[in-house]
This record gives C-alpha cells, sequence and structure tokens, in this order.
C-alpha cells in the first residue's frame, strides 16, 4: 500500500527566512513517482514538481529546492528566501507505476504562512 | 487560457437533495477525476475516467455518480445528499503520456450538506 505522511500540520515564518517542508513516503513500488502541489488561498492546486524514483538528483527551480533521498524515503521542499506569496498549503503526493495519475495519493498538506 | 472550469463555486444542500457538480476542460484532456477534499486531509480520489464514455470508481465512490459523454465534460452528481458529504470538490484532468502525468485541477467546489 501507498502512503505519503507530511508531519507539519502547520508553519510560520517571517518574509526572508528559508523555510523546510517534509514530505515522507512509502511504497513497495520500486517505480514511482512524486509530486509537489501548491494550494494558494484562492483554492486550486497548481503542480510544482514531479520526479521519478530513479532519479534522486537534487532540484532548484528559483527560490524552490527539492532534496529525494530514497534510504530515508523522503522529498522534502525548501523555500528560501520566503515570501508572503509562499502562503499556500502545500501537498505531497506519490503514484506508482501502472497506476497512472488514477492512483495518486496526497498526503494531508503542510500550511505555510509567511508573515511580512 | 480557461484549463478547467468547475460550476458552482459554493453551494448548500439540504438533506436528500440532488445536485450536479459541472466540470469542463478545455486543453482536450482524456484523462479526467473528481476529487474532495476534507478539511485537514488529502484529496481522495471518487470516480475518473480515461476517456469518452469510459469511467471507473476511486477510493471513495460511495454516493455519487458520473458520466462522460463527451471529452470536454466530466459532471458529478451526489443524489441523496448526506452530511458525510461536505466537502470541496476538485474536478482535474491531464493528458496521458505512459507516465503519471501532472494533473491540472479547478478552482474547487465548496459544497455544505445541512
Amino acid at each position: 500500500a501507498q502512503k505519503v505522511t507530511q508531519a507539519q500540520t502547520e508553519i510560520s515564518v517571517v518574509e526572508k527566512e528559508d523555510v523546510t517542508l517534509d514530505c515522507v513516503y512509502e511504497t513497495r513500488d520500486t517505480t514511482y513517482y512524486l509530486f509537489w502541489y501548491k494550494q494558494p488561498p484562492s483554492g486550486e492546486l497548481v503542480f510544482l514538481i514531479r520526479r521519478n524514483s530513479f532519479d534522486e538528483q537534487n532540484e532548484i527551480s528559483g527560490r524552490y529546492s527539492w532534496n529525494f533521498q530514497k534510504s530515508t524515503s523522503s522529498f522534502n521542499f525548501t523555500i528560501t528566501a520566503s515570501q508572503v506569496v509562499d502562503s499556500a498549503v502545500y501537498f505531497c503526493a506519490l503514484s506508482v507505476r501502472g497506476g497512472g495519475a488514477n492512483n495518486l495519493f496526497f498526503g494531508t498538506g503542510t500550511r505555510l504562512t509567511v508573515i511580512p | 487560457n480557461a484549463g478547467v472550469t468547475q460550476t458552482p463555486k459554493f453551494r448548500i444542500l439540504k438533506i436528500g437533495q440532488s445536485m450536479t457538480l459541472q466540470c469542463t476542460q478545455d486543453m482536450n484532456h482524456n484523462y479526467m477525476y473528481w476529487y474532495r477534499q476534507d478539511p485537514g486531509m488529502g484529496l481522495k480520489l471518487i470516480y475518473y475516467s480515461v476517456g469518452a464514455g469510459i469511467t471507473d470508481k476511486g477510493e471513495v465512490p460511495n454516493g455519487y455518480n458520473v458520466s462522460r459523454s463527451t471529452t470536454e465534460d466530466f459532471p458529478l452528481r451526489l443524489e441523496l445528499a448526506a452530511p458525510s458529504q461536505t466537502s470541496v470538490y476538485f474536478c482535474a484532468s491531464s493528458y496521458p503520456l505512459g507516465i503519471p502525468e501532472k494533473l491540472f485541477f479547478g478552482s474547487g467546489t465548496q459544497l455544505s450538506v445541512l
């Protein structure tokens, strides 16, 4: 069975601070895909990144970076120099090979509040 | 670009009433999905469709029905609404590439059953 755990329910940081959102996943499949989605106050979920289980390279996109470590089954998300516009709920999700997007398991989300 | 459009944005139902949540996408995506999001929880899949005329159950299908007569539209029907169906409903779509593809979400429908 697949499971995604986001232990941090809510995080508050002051603007310009760095913040890391944790994601731990469970699966017995050797081929799987990990996602991060952002849900701003407007409500619509927005795709941020997809990584497959064969690619453990960290990725950086502007102020965002992702650390994928198979040894600890983690796919953590770091925002550098946070801004008020980063305030949102962030979801980590897992999909296994053959499951397609109809087999996407979401974590419970982490609400990030960036205080000006 | 419109993307995925859901209507209505808010709705209050009385127990036992029925309603249809509308979803349409203009990206010619084959795959479409309905999720519900309960407070403090992740999204759970209700139903999905891999193309016109083809639908299948997700994790939490009880109390809902769907149809897919066109590529663009994927309505979700609630029959005999119950308080347990109070939730935020999201429609999403994706283009199948053989691997799990990113989903494009609508802005959601907040439904209260009282």
